[in-house]
């Protein structure tokens, strides 16, 4: 079955850390990924989506993610994490049927 | 800014009672998604609308969930009896159609279900 898997159920960084949380993907040749923000209570954002070209994927809240066909990853990353970035992150995939996987919290200390 | 309307925010009932919930999405997005999150894991699908008709309600169970849209536009899912495993946030999601489709989900603030 095509679906994502989140390794990671927690990452703790410190603010001004860089950041990577992992998601690995079992889909068809192209697949259509994406990531998505969910801060406490609230509904989910759109960060960025792959379906092809460029691998380097910018989003928003300067966040980016990199299509690795070799690994089945597409991992997001961050330079510099903000306090502000504490919330709950989610990879998935599918155009048509979007699925998602469980999650990964960031946490962020001061 | 649009965004995808969901009442109520929150919604307390005991088990074996009926709920409903309400979502508005975006107007003209013709896509409407009824997701189920239970606390610490991923949006699950329950039922995926394209205008007023039924795409894929193959996760809904449905000897106790119905989900309409009637008109094409507003959406009700509703749950009869409620059981103490339905408690989760019940979110909608929305997404244009046609050649204007970008594969992105909007998303309402979601209805959070406890069941007692």
């Amino acid at each position: 079955a095509q679906s994502v898997t989140q390794p990671d159920i927690h990452i703790t960084v410190s603010e001004g850390a860089s950041l990577e949380l992992r998601c690995n993907y079992s889909y068809g040749a192209t697949p259509y990924l994406f990531w998505y923000v969910q801060s406490p209570g609230q509904g989910l954002q759109l960060l960025l989506k792959y379906f092809s070209g460029d691998t380097l994927v910018q989003g928003i809240k300067g966040f980016e993610a990199e299509f690795k066909r070799s690994q089945s990853s597409f991992n997001l990353r961050k330079p510099s994490v903000h306090w502000s970035d504490a919330a709950e992150y989610f990879c998935g995939g599918g155009s048509y049927i979007p699925t998602f996987g469980r999650g990964t919290s960031l946490i962020v200390h001061p | 800014e649009a965004e995808v309307a969901q009442s109520p925010r929150y919604k307390i009932t005991e088990k074996s009672q009926a709920v409903a919930f309400w979502c508005d999405p975006i107007s003209g997005h013709a896509t409407l998604y009824w997701y189920r999150q239970i606390l610490g894991q991923g949006p699950e699908l329950l039922v995926q609308f394209q205008d007023e008709s039924v795409v894929d309600d193959s996760q809904l169970p449905k000897d106790r969930f119905s989900a309409e849209r009637l008109k094409g536009v507003d959406s009700t899912l509703k749950i009869q009896p409620a059981e103490l495993g339905d408690s989760a946030m019940y979110l909608c999601a929305s997404r244009r159609g046609g050649v204007e489709n970008t594969g992105e989900l909007f998303f309402g603030e979601g209805s959070r279900l406890t069941v007692l």
